[in-house]
């Protein structure tokens, strides 16, 4: 069974730094690993979507890396804004059975 | 972008009584669409995984005669939780694979249950 594990579970920095989520996971037979953001009683906004045969995938101040055969993916965020203080959830998919890790919390002080 | 929307978004109601809760696919068909749940705090646990036009099949823990899924159409699918009680209060949230065969999920806004 796919286990996800997200590492700190909560995070706090000042404004302007750069700093990394962690993503492992137990089975690397995987589709795609995909970041949401999640602000507190609202839904999953989409981040950035890996396919399995890709290394990295970017987005603005976000950067997200995959590595399938450790089982790790890390998201980068350059240049942190308290706008992005939210949970940041990583999840695995492979053939639609998509599991998510438990999020870290981001706060980020003006 | 795929569009996914969940109606309500917020319900509240008394204990034993039934809730319904659509999800629709705005601007794609759905072959299969995924119903999860999420506690205060926890992450997002799938309860069942809903195909156009058959039965939904459910994880294991999750009570197929309490959460009753209906996938009528490829844009619409429908979670109701029966004889709800208070224990059954979370976000529920639902997410939609295209027909296109690209294996990535498009999520709904969620939908908050309080159940008094």
């Amino acid at each position: 069974k796919q286990e996800v594990t997200q590492i700190p579970a909560a995070l706090s920095v000042p404004e302007g730094e750069n700093l990394v989520l962690n993503c492992s996971f137990t089975d690397s037979a995987i589709y795609n690993l995909q970041w949401f953001r999640q602000d507190p009683g609202k839904g999953l906004t989409s981040l950035l979507l890996i396919q399995s045969s890709q290394r990295e995938q970017t987005s603005g101040r976000l950067n997200a890396s995959l590595d399938k055969s450790s089982g790790r993916s890390t998201l980068y965020i350059a240049a942190s804004q308290p706008g992005d203080s939210a949970t940041y959830l990583c999840a695995v998919n492979r053939n639609n059975d998509m599991r998510f890790g438990a999020g870290t919390r981001l706060t980020v002080k003006p | 972008g795929a569009v996914v929307s969940q109606h309500p978004s917020w319900v509240i109601c008394k204990s034993g009584t039934s809730v319904k809760i659509e999800c629709r696919s705005l601007d794609f068909q759905a072959t299969t669409m995924f119903w999860y749940r999420q506690f205060p705090k926890q992450s997002l646990m799938l309860m069942a995984t809903s195909n156009e036009g058959s039965k939904a099949t459910y994880e294991q823990g999750v009570e197929k005669d309490k959460f009753l899924i209906n996938h009528a159409s490829l844009t619409l699918s429908t979670l109701t939780v029966t004889s709800a009680h208070p224990e059954d209060s979370s976000f529920y949230i639902c997410s939609a694979v295209g027909t296109s065969g690209i294996s990535e999920q498009f999520f709904g806004p969620g939908t908050r249950l309080t159940v008094l």
